[in-house]
């Protein structure tokens, strides 16, 4: 079964502290995306890369970065986290061109102290 | 910037009874695409629709498409307790990459 995972299903960090999200995919995707969910706000798009080492802002980068080395592996890292960072942060893989949609980890809920 | 706007926000019916769920977006779109969400779990996409297709279904969902109108509707028939989710829409402007709505909580009744 293909799948996207996500390495942590709940953590919570202190402010101040760097924290890194990761993601795996095993489909050979081309594309990998990070979101976070807040109640009323939705999915908003963090960052995004088409390949690896490849990177581009989505509509929310501040505060973060990322680092895609390996094809199957894309990392959210939080460089110095904060209150306002706490919320679900989901994971998203997907081929260019195709019809399937993406495919979404089951995300990690982080809550910052 | 928040693309799709589902309307309504929350919908409770009857197991049984049909759901029905509007997308509004703004710009220029390539495909339109819905998702599901469990409470608290990653969502699943549904089905795509190409901005020079009208209607498609799988199953017991209906997804019509309105470019003029700029507008999206996802009907699930004969609904189910197990369709209980938060539904999304999300569209793509040829770059691969989705903008999501604020989605639609469903909650059916047994």
């Amino acid at each position: 079964d293909v799948k996207v995972t996500q390495s942590s299903r709940y953590l919570v960090k202190r402010t101040g502290e760097k924290v890194f999200l990761e993601c795996v995919q095993d489909m050979d995707h081309e594309n990998m995306f990070w979101y976070r969910q807040d109640p009323g706000l939705g999915l908003r798009l963090i960052y995004f890369s088409y390949d690896v080492k490849m990177k581009e802002k989505g509509d929310i980068p501040e505060g973060y970065s990322v680092s895609r080395e390996k094809k199957e592996r894309f990392s959210l890292i939080l460089e110095s986290a904060s209150t306002n960072q706490t919320s679900m942060y989901l994971c998203a893989s997907s081929s260019p061109g195709r019809d399937y949609g993406y495919t979404f980890g089951s995300g990690t809920r982080l809550t910052v102290v | 910037s928040q693309q799709g706007e589902e309307d309504p926000q929350a919908l409770s019916i009857q197991e049984g009874e049909n759901a029905t769920m509007n997308c509004s977006y703004k710009t220029s779109i390539n495909n339109l695409q819905w998702y599901r969400q469990n409470s608290g779990r990653g969502l699943v996409h549904l089905i795509l629709i190409r901005s020079n297709e009208r209607e498609k279904h799988s199953g017991r969902l209906r997804v019509t498409l309105d470019t003029s109108k700029k507008s999206s509707s996802l009907l699930i028939t004969a609904s189910r307790a197990a369709d209980t989710a938060s539904y999304f829409c999300a569209t793509d402007e040829s770059t691969d990459k989705l903008i999501f709505g604020t989605g639609t909580r469903l909650q059916v009744f047994p």
